[in-house]
């Protein structure tokens, strides 16, 4: 059974400062999915990582992918307030398009 | 504009009163699935389907119904919904199963089951 665990689920930090929200999943596979959420909104996609090794960056957000480790990584640099928002990571089964999704990172950043 | 598009917003209903939650999408998009959203546990899939009839079960499928006679629409059917289905409901779609360009998200139903 595929299981996706991000941490950490809650995140308060100060604008300006860097951190990472970590992706691991239990079985092998090849596409990850980062995603935004805002209060209330759907959700927006912000990157997918098809490869081992893959690397992708948009503004302030950076994510990476590690399939060996079966990690991914989102990180973000010199946050700031606008970036305030529950970020979620997702999974497909090799070979299959169940998508299996992470709890969710709740990242609230403090002018 | 490209979008996928879920109806209604917002419903209150009854146990044991069938709904339908409807999810249209402009894209030409193969792949179509339907989620719900509950607090601290992300989303969790209840049907996808990768074209036209033809479904799969997800993550939860209990209690739900699909069917994907056209292209453009993918209806969530609850026959007997129960106060346990009280969620946040999210309809999904790509091109090609979210390789390459991901999922694109309607703007969600909050479904409550009295």
């Amino acid at each position: 059974e595929l299981k996706v665990e991000q941490n950490p689920l809650f995140l308060s930090m100060q604008e300006g400062k860097n951190y990472t929200i970590y992706c691991n999943y239990s079985t092998t596979s090849d596409r990850l999915y980062w995603y935004r959420q805002d209060p209330g909104k759907s959700l927006e996609s912000l990157f997918v990582l098809l490869s081992n090794g893959a690397v992708k960056q948009e503004g302030r957000l950076m994510a990476s992918l590690d399939t060996k480790a079966r990690l991914s990584t989102l990180h973000i640099t010199a946050a700031v307030h606008d970036l305030s928002a529950t970020y979620f990571c997702a999974v497909d089964l090799l070979g299959n398009y169940q998508l299996i999704w992470g709890a969710g990172t709740k990242l609230i950043i403090k002018p | 504009e490209a979008q996928v598009t879920q109806n209604p917003r917002y419903l209150i209903t009854v146990t044991g009163k069938k709904l339908t939650v409807t999810c249209s999408q402009n894209m030409n998009h193969e792949y179509m699935s339907w989620y719900r959203q509950d607090p601290g546990l992300g989303l969790r899939q209840i049907y996808y389907s990768m074209n036209v009839e033809v479904t799969d079960k997800g993550d939860v499928p209990e209690g739900y119904k699909v069917s994907r006679k056209e292209k453009r629409n993918f209806p969530l059917i609850l026959e007997s919904p129960s106060p346990n289905q009280t969620s946040l409901y999210f309809c999904a779609s790509s091109l090609t199963g979210g390789y390459v360009y991901g999922y694109t998200f309607g703007s969600g139903t909050r479904l409550t089951v009295v």
